[in-house]
């Protein structure tokens, strides 16, 4: 059974300050997704990954996958305030069919 | 929002009662699916929809049931709804159709039961 674990689960941080957000999963899988919820609305999807080594970034927020390892990170260089959120990982369980998600990480950016 | 419309977005129901959760998409593709968020367990994925008639079963499948009669139209039915189900439920379909492609959510609904 895939088992996907983010960690923290509640990260609260500075402005200007630099973080990462990890993401393990348990079975052999090389597409992994990051989403963003913004309180009380949809997610929204940020970066899709999907070989070892992938790498993806959009102002703030870089991800990366390492397959071998079944870790990803999303990494958050200078936080401002607008990347408060929920951001979540979630794992292709059955090639495009399945996706299992973690439990989230509420990030709060204070400043 | 990707074409997706979810309704009703707000229910309270008693428990007990049949609820039936609608997704509606204009983007005419393949795979709809139905997630359920609950704190500390991010979203779980209850049913998915491959196309006209055909289903699976996900991850938290008890107590729902799903149908698919037209391929803009996938229904969430609980057939008697309890307090576990109080929840937000997300509909949501495959961006772009292909296998790699991230979902797309619809706004949710948020299910309480009484």
């Amino acid at each position: 059974e895939l088992k996907v674990e983010q960690n923290p689960l509640f990260l609260s941080m500075q402005e200007g300050k630099n973080y990462t957000i990890y993401c393990n999963y348990s079975t052999t899988s090389d597409r992994l997704y990051w989403y963003r919820q913004d309180p009380g609305k949809s997610l929204e999807s940020l970066f899709v990954l999907l070989s070892n080594g992938a790498v993806k970034q959009e102002g703030r927020l870089m991800a990366s996958l390492d397959t071998k390892a079944r870790l990803s990170t999303l990494h958050i260089t200078a936080a401002v305030h607008d990347l408060s959120a929920t951001y979540f990982c979630a794992v292709d369980r059955e090639y495009g069919n399945k996706l299992v998600f973690g439990a989230g990480t509420i990030l709060r950016v204070k400043s | 929002d990707a074409g997706i419309t979810q309704s009703p977005r707000h229910k309270v129901t008693e428990t007990g009662t049949p609820v039936t959760l609608r997704c509606h998409q204009t983007e005419n593709h393949r795979y709809m699916y139905w997630y359920r968020q609950d704190p500390g367990h991010g979203l779980r994925l209850i049913h998915y929809s491959y196309g006209v008639k055909d289903t699976d079963k996900g991850e938290v499948s008890d107590g729902y049931s799903v149908s698919r009669s037209k391929t803009e139209d996938f229904l969430l039915t609980l057939e008697s709804a309890t307090s576990s189900q109080t929840s937000v439920y997300f509909c949501a379909i495959k961006g772009g159709g292909m296998k790699n492609s991230p979902l797309h959510f619809g706004n949710g609904t948020r299910l309480t039961v009484t």
